[in-house]
């Protein structure tokens, strides 16, 4: 089944405490992103890359890391979280090929909350 | 820089009611694409339409249509014979010449079906 793979669905840490959220998708897809969603906000894209080793600061980049070292995966990284980093995540990925709609397939999500 | 406004923050309509939601855009880019996406109340994204911007043609799906304006800048969301599934908060977005790169999102509008 084709999909992006999110984890943790749901976290809850402290301040400073670095944390990793995983994202893989299965469909060889070249492009694959990071946005949070915060309420009256909508969607804010964090980092996105558009092919192995090639990454690019979104609009909201700042407290946030990511590696494109594999095809499949895009972890996002929070060196020292805060709390103004608690929100829902999403990642999602899409293909380049002719034929594609340029639909953006979605993980399912990931709460994170920072204390 | 791009941006998308969705001006209706909140949609409430009675079932079998026809609804629009609005979507107006700015961009500096020739070429660029429009999309919406839905999300319902489980929370996750889901793909419903893509648009080109040399393709003003409008679409309809079922009961739903896209009206695509370049004059207005505009890329409204009507649909017909609203029921209870379509509740949902629903995005309109808009990227730059590859379809995903710097995707921008409206703050999304909450629609809700009342039966």
């Amino acid at each position: 089944e084709a999909q992006v793979t999110q984890n943790p669905r749901y976290l809850i840490t402290v301040t400073g405490k670095k944390l990793t959220v995983t994202c893989s998708q299965n469909m060889n897809h070249e492009y694959m992103s990071w946005y949070r969603q915060d309420p009256g906000l909508g969607l804010r894209q964090i980092y996105y890359s558009m092919n192995v080793e090639v990454t690019d600061k979104g609009d909201v980049p700042e407290g946030y890391k990511v590696s494109r070292k594999e095809k499949r995966n895009f972890p996002l990284i929070l060196e020292s979280p805060s709390p103004n980093q608690t929100s829902l995540y999403f990642c999602a990925s899409s293909s380049y090929q002719a034929q594609n709609t340029g639909e953006l397939f979605f993980g399912e999500g990931s709460r994170l909350t920072v204390l | 820089a791009q941006k998308v406004t969705q001006a209706q923050t909140e949609i409430s309509v009675v079932e079998k009611e026809d609804v629009t939601l609005d979507c107006v855009y700015e961009t500096r880019d020739t070429t660029y694409y429009l999309f919406w996406y839905k999300q319902p109340p489980s929370g996750e994204l889901v793909f419903l339409i893509r648009r080109n911007s040399f393709d003003e043609q409008n679409e309809i799906s079922g009961r739903y249509s896209w009206n695509f304006q370049k004059s207005t800048s505009s890329f409204n969301f009507t649909i017909t014979a609203s029921q209870v599934v379509d509740s949902a908060v629903y995005f309109c977005s808009l990227s730059g010449n590859f379809g995903n790169e710097k995707l921008t999102f409206g703050t999304g509008t909450r629609l809700t079906i009342i039966p």
